[in-house]
C-alpha cells in the first residue's frame, strides 16, 4: 500500500523567509504532483515531476523530486502572504494511470 | 470554457437516503475521477473514467457508483447514504491519463449527512 507523508503539517512563517515542505513516499513511482488549495477552494495543480532529478520552478515555488529517496521537496523563497494556502503533494500509484495518493496536506500560513 | 462543472456545491442527505452528484467538463478530457476530502486528510480516490463506458474503482469505491455514458458527463451515486459519507466531493478531469498531464478540479460538492 503506498503512504504519502508530508512534514510539516503545519508551517506559520514570516514574509521574506525561506522554507521547504517535504513529501515522503512509501513506494517507487516516478510520478510526483504539487497542488495548492485555498480555503474553502478546489485545487490548483503546481507542478508535474515525471523522473528523478525533475526540477520545476513558478515564482516563489520551486519543486524536486528524487526517487530513489521516494522524496519530492516544495522549497518557498522570500515568502509572500499571497502565498498562504494549504499544499498537498500526491503520487500515481499506477505509473500512469493518474491513480494518486495525497498526503495530508501541509497549512501554511505566512506573517507580515 | 467553463472547465470541470460540480453540481450542486453543498447538500445535507438524511441517513438512507440517494443521490447523484453531477460533474460535467467541457474540455473533451478522456479521463475523469472522483475524490473525496476529509478534514485533516489528502483526497482519496474513490472512482475514476478513462473514456465513455469504461469505468474503474479506486481506493474507497463501497457506497459508491458512477458511470460514463458520455465524455462530458461523470455522475457519482451515493445508493444508501450513511454519516462516514460526510466530505467534500471533488471531481478531476485530464485530457489523458497517460500523457502525465496534470488533473482539472472541480469546485467541489459539500455534503452532509445525518
Amino acid at each position: 500500500e503506498l503512504k504519502v507523508e508530508q512534514n510539516p503539517l503545519f508551517l506559520s512563517m514570516q514574509e521574506g523567509k525561506n522554507y521547504t515542505i517535504y513529501c515522503n513516499y512509501s513506494t517507487t513511482s516516478d510520478r510526483l504532483y504539487w497542488y495548492r488549495q485555498d480555503p474553502g477552494k478546489s485545487l490548483e495543480s503546481l507542478f508535474v515531476l515525471l523522473s528523478n532529478g525533475a526540477v520545476k520552478q513558478e515564482g516563489r515555488l520551486m519543486a524536486s523530486l528524487d526517487t530513489k529517496a521516494r522524496l519530492s521537496t516544495l522549497h518557498i523563497t522570500a515568502a509572500v502572504h499571497d502565498l498562504s494556502a494549504t499544499y498537498f503533494c500526491a503520487v500515481d500509484w499506477a505509473q500512469g494511470a493518474q491513480k494518486l495518493v495525497f498526503g495530508q496536506g501541509t497549512r501554511l500560513t505566512i506573517n507580515p | 470554457n467553463a472547465g470541470v462543472t460540480q453540481t450542486p456545491k453543498f447538500q445535507v442527505l438524511k441517513t438512507g437516503q440517494s443521490m447523484t452528484l453531477q460533474c460535467a467538463q467541457d474540455m473533451n478530457h478522456e479521463y475523469m475521477s472522483w475524490y473525496r476530502q476529509d478534514p485533516g486528510m489528502g483526497l482519496r480516490l474513490i472512482h475514476y473514467s478513462v473514456g465513455a463506458g469504461i469505468t474503474d474503482q479506486g481506493e474507497v469505491p463501497n457506497g459508491y457508483n458512477v458511470s460514463r455514458s458520455t465524455t462530458e458527463d461523470f455522475p457519482l451515486r451515493l445508493l444508501s447514504a450513511a454519516p462516514s459519507q460526510t466530505s467534500v466531493y471533488f471531481c478531476a478531469s485530464s485530457y489523458s491519463r497517460t500523457t502525465n498531464e496534470k488533473l482539472f478540479f472541480g469546485s467541489g460538492t459539500q455534503l452532509s449527512v445525518l
